[in-house]
């Protein structure tokens, strides 16, 4: 997971409170993204991010905001968390090596909320 | 879009022998798909690409198939070895949408001894 760095790697909130993801690249790709992955299921998108300044709507936005502070800074924000926001979060950046276009994540964080 | 609430279907193979792993894709204007692997407590992991202007690709003991008719896309491993027993997610790239990368419900692939 070289080149993503997701923290907190960890975090226990109490329904209510706030708290921000934050999610941080060093490969200089444009596009970057935050997905949700609760037990037993698969990844869905909240938001991206396609370029510095732009950010879209995922399929699980509700709850949450984002911000793409620069190019290599892309922030989740729980406002006010609820305990079905209990998951693991994943940050994801796209870009183009030698065997084509890959997605990369990084190492997750994992969120309960009480 | 993926359905809230449903488990991961789970496929059981014999060590040594062939998997076949399935994906329904939602969007057909998706011009590109991928294959991810994932192990427990681990992010996922790029297994294998395809474009859509193509039906089959080959890599090291996997083969990705495209039938964009159905819009299905499979995942074959060949010869099933102990260190492929993951989660398996195909993604799809919105092609209109800036990059737009959702992902598939997922299998989960169990290896008998």
């Amino acid at each position: 997971n070289a080149g993503v760095t997701q923290t907190p790697k960890f975090q226990v909130l109490k329904t209510g409170q706030s708290m921000t993801l934050q999610c941080a690249q060093d490969m200089n790709h444009n596009s970057m993204y935050w997905y949700r992955q609760d037990p037993g299921m698969g990844l869905r998108l909240i938001y991206y991010s396609a370029s510095e300044g732009t950010t879209d709507k995922g399929e699980v936005p509700n709850g949450y905001n984002v911000s793409r502070l620069n190019k290599r800074e892309f922030s989740l924000r729980l406002e006010s968390a609820a305990p079905s926001q209990t998951s693991v979060y994943f940050c994801a950046i796209t870009g183009f090596l030698a065997r084509g276009w890959e997605l990369f994540f990084g190492e997750g964080s994992r969120l309960t909320v009480l | 879009g993926e359905s809230v609430g449903l488990h991961l279907p789970t496929l059981s193979v014999q060590e040594g022998d062939n998997s076949i792993i399935n994906c329904a894709y939602s969007n057909s204007a998706s011009d590109y798909f991928i294959w991810y692997k994932q192990e427990s407590g681990k992010g996922p992991q790029f297994i294998i690409d395809i474009r859509s202007n193509m039906d089959k690709r080959q890599g090291q003991r996997v083969t990705v198939l495209l039938n964009k008719t159905v819009k299905h896309l499979s995942l074959q491993i060949a010869a099933t070895q102990p260190g492929d027993s993951a989660v398996y997610f195909c993604a799809e790239r919105w092609e209109n949408r800036d990059d737009k990368i959702i992902f598939g419900k997922g299998t989960r692939l169990h290896i008998l001894p």
